[in-house]
């Protein structure tokens, strides 16, 4: 079945550090892949996707490259903000066909963010 | 657009009581479903519909049902609350992949957090 695994958290970094969360897939097919953020709260909000291989998703200084090869997604972002602390979800979904595009999640990563 | 509301945002129940979450969108989407989200594990499928009158389970569908007679409404029902059910719920809603959406972007609902004691 699918599954996806994420870096474990809770990463804490300073304002305007690097920001790499690590995601990994198991999955048949051709899987969509996505990034969700969750800010203290509230629901889950897309932050970017991709829907094929060496595709790269992009939103709000967020990038994520699609590689099949290494069947990974990971999260970049070159400066992060206080604004960023939030928690982030990878998650993939087998659209296609009648699946209607279940999304299958990993674990989640906390980030905080410090001035 | 409202998007997808849920109520209510919090619930305390004890033991063996019943309740329903409502869910509802105004987005004319197919496609509706609930999660629970747990530390540690990510958000977990309860159920799911592709349509007005279809449903079918999730990941975990245990201890709860689900109807959907229209398509704007999917609401979750615990027929008999146990403390593993405490939970952060969401409801989301999205486009089916019928008409060639491939990339099946889900929109969330704010959450219900529900305390079984």
């Amino acid at each position: 079945g699918n599954s996806v695994t994420q870096m474990e958290g809770p990463v804490t970094l300073s304002e305007e550090a690097f920001l790499t969360i690590n995601c990994t897939y198991t999955a048949t097919g051709y899987p969509s892949l996505f990034w969700y953020v969750q800010y203290p709260g509230e629901g889950l909000q897309l932050l970017l996707k991709a829907t094929k291989a060496d595709d790269k998703g992009s939103n709000k200084g967020f990038e994520a490259t699609y590689r099949k090869e290494t069947t990974s997604f990971h999260l970049e972002k070159g400066s992060v903000q206080v604004s960023d602390s939030a928690v982030y979800f990878c998650a993939l979904s087998n659209a296609g066909g009648t699946s209607y595009g279940k999304l299958t999640f990993g674990q989640g990563t906390i980030l905080t963010v410090h001035p | 657009n409202a998007g997808v509301t849920q109520t209510p945002k919090f619930q305390v129940l004890k033991t063996g009581q019943s309740m329903t979450l409502q869910c509802a969108q105004d987005m004319n989407h197919e496609y509706m479903s609930w999660y629970r989200q747990d530390p540690g594990m990510g958000l977990r499928l309860i159920h799911y519909s592709v349509g007005a009158g279809i449903t079918d389970q999730g990941e975990v569908p245990n201890g709860y049902n689900v109807s959907r007679s229209t398509t704007e409404d999917f609401p979750l029902r615990l027929l008999s609350a146990a403390p593993s059910q405490t939970s952060v719920y969401f409801c989301a809603s999205s486009r089916g992949t019928s008409g060639g959406y491939r990339a099946d972007t889900q929109y969330f609902g704010p959450g219900t957090r529900l305390t079984v004691l």
